[in-house]
């Protein structure tokens, strides 16, 4: 199975500054079609996870611009250029290339 | 607007049985691959399976093959799961989801319905 490895999995962060969440892949997530799968998802206390990112550096419809996407291959990073308090929650990479799709172990952003 | 709402979790003893299901609505159902992902207490999600739009392909993770069914009705817009053999591992808040969102399609989820295996 691909292994998704978050980092870090704490992240305080005073409002207002960035923050960047990493994800690393045991495998390359290119899939034969030519895209990588590579998706974050956004879980708020007490709710169901949302997507914020698709392939890589797509932002979801309604998805604040703060939030960004980039990486590659075995490569990924989320940022979030301005954290405002409604970013507080779990933040979770997950590959959709290769069966079973797997999710990383969540990264955890709270405000200082 | 879509919706997806999840019933029939509660509490079963180890080696019990449960049927999960998901209503879905807003969308033409027929037309997307479904999954089920789930959220044990305090921990992160899991990816549990994936069912095709006519049921000829089915996908589970590993820890529940052999024990877990995944299937559809597609007339009644509903999503599927037997458990059989539960375990206390099992014990999870279950999702229903539309696979797309895996891969860049629509993203969509339901609310959950939590599954405890204890006795």
């Amino acid at each position: 199975d691909v292994v998704m490895t978050q980092s870090p999995l704490s992240l305080p962060v005073t409002l207002g500054q960035p923050a960047s969440i990493s994800c690393r892949s045991s495998q390359s997530l290119v899939h034969s079609d030519g895209n990588t799968y590579l998706n974050w998802f956004q879980q708020r206390p007490g709710q169901s996870p949302r997507r914020l990112i698709y392939k890589v550096s797509n932002r979801d419809s309604g998805v604040p611009d703060r939030f960004s996407g980039s990486g590659s291959g075995t490569d990924f990073t989320l940022k979030i250029s301005r954290v405002e308090a409604e970013d507080v929650g779990l933040y979770y990479c997950m590959q959709g290339t290769h069966w079973p799709w797997t999710f990383g172990q969540g990264t955890k952003v709270e405000i200082k | 607007e879509v919706q997806l709402v999840e019933s029939g979790g509660g509490l079963v003893q180890p080696g019990g049985s449960l049927r999960l299901s998901c209503a879905a609505s807003g969308f033409t159902f027929s037309s997307y691959w479904m999954s089920w992902v789930r959220q044990a207490p305090g921990k992160g999600l899991e990816w549990v399976a994936n069912i095709k739009q006519d049921e000829s392909e089915k996908y589970y993770v590993d820890s529940v093959k052999g024990r877990f069914t995944i299937s559809r009705d597609n007339a009644k817009n509903s999503l599927y799961l037997q458990m059989n053999s539960l375990r206390a591992e099992d014990t999870a808040v279950y999702y229903c989801t539309i696979s797309a969102t895996a891969r860049g399609g629509v993203d969509y989820w339901g609310q959950g319905t939590l599954v405890t295996v204890s006795s």
